[in-house]
């Protein structure tokens, strides 16, 4: 079965570092590979998708992520945060299988605090 | 182009009580995916609707149940509404056909359940 482990439950950080927010998964089959972002209050956005191509898949707002097969991973990161930033992040998976939406299943989330 | 919009935004019922929340898709879309989201968690899939049809479930009792329209537009009905039943319920739309593009998901802001 798949399963989705963002391992930080929150991570704190000050205005212009770097962060990385943590995501493995496990399925025995091909995978597509989501970031969601959830600002307080709100439902979730899409920030970053894997489906294939490229293992280096890059936002507009300065986020990349990195899919890694061998280590069953999709770290987020970004070289310099801002207060803007601040929102919780949700790792998604679902199954590469043709002809259907597949369900996504998510991770517990990581709270980005940053922090003036 | 209007996203996903789901109404209402919040909602207050008592134990025992019945609710229906409502989804429109995306312009484009076809497929209707509902997933709950307690507090402090990620979501969690309920079902999905396509061609009017459930076509996939997750782990949710039958008192939780669906409609898709002509529409595309989608209905989540809850029975016996528990206390364990208050949360954040978000539809995500997406489009079938297509190679990559149907796997990805969006969201509406959801409708915050609240069971007394």
């Amino acid at each position: 079965a798949q399963s989705v482990t963002q391992l930080d439950s929150q991570v704190p950080v000050f205005e212009e570092a770097p962060v990385e927010l943590r995501c493995n998964y496990s399925s025995s089959v091909s995978v597509y590979l989501f970031w969601y972002v959830q600002y307080p209050n709100q439902g979730l956005q899409l920030l970053l998708k894997y489906l294939s191509g490229s293992t280096l898949v890059e936002s507009i707002n300065g986020f990349e992520a990195e899919f890694n097969k061998s280590q069953t991973s999709f770290h987020l990161r970004k070289p310099s945060v801002h207060i803007s930033d601040t929102a919780e992040y949700f790792c998604a998976v679902s199954e590469g299988l043709r002809g259907a939406t597949n369900k996504l299943i998510f991770g517990t989330g990581t709270l980005l605090a940053v922090q003036p | 182009d209007a996203g996903v919009t789901q109404s209402p935004t919040h909602l207050i019922k008592t134990r025992g009580q019945q609710v229906t929340l409502r989804c429109s898709p995306k312009s484009g879309h076809d497929t209707v995916s509902w997933y709950q989201q307690a507090l402090g968690q990620g979501p969690q899939f309920i079902f999905q609707y396509y061609e009017e049809e459930e076509r996939q479930r997750g782990n949710f009792p039958d008192r939780f149940s669906g409609h898709q329209f002509p529409n595309y537009s989608s209905e989540l009905n809850v029975n016996a509404l528990l206390l364990g039943d208050s949360a954040l319920y978000l539809c995500a739309s997406s489009f079938r056909v297509g190679l990559g593009a149907k796997n990805i998901q969006y969201f509406g802001a959801g409708t915050r359940l609240s069971v007394l």
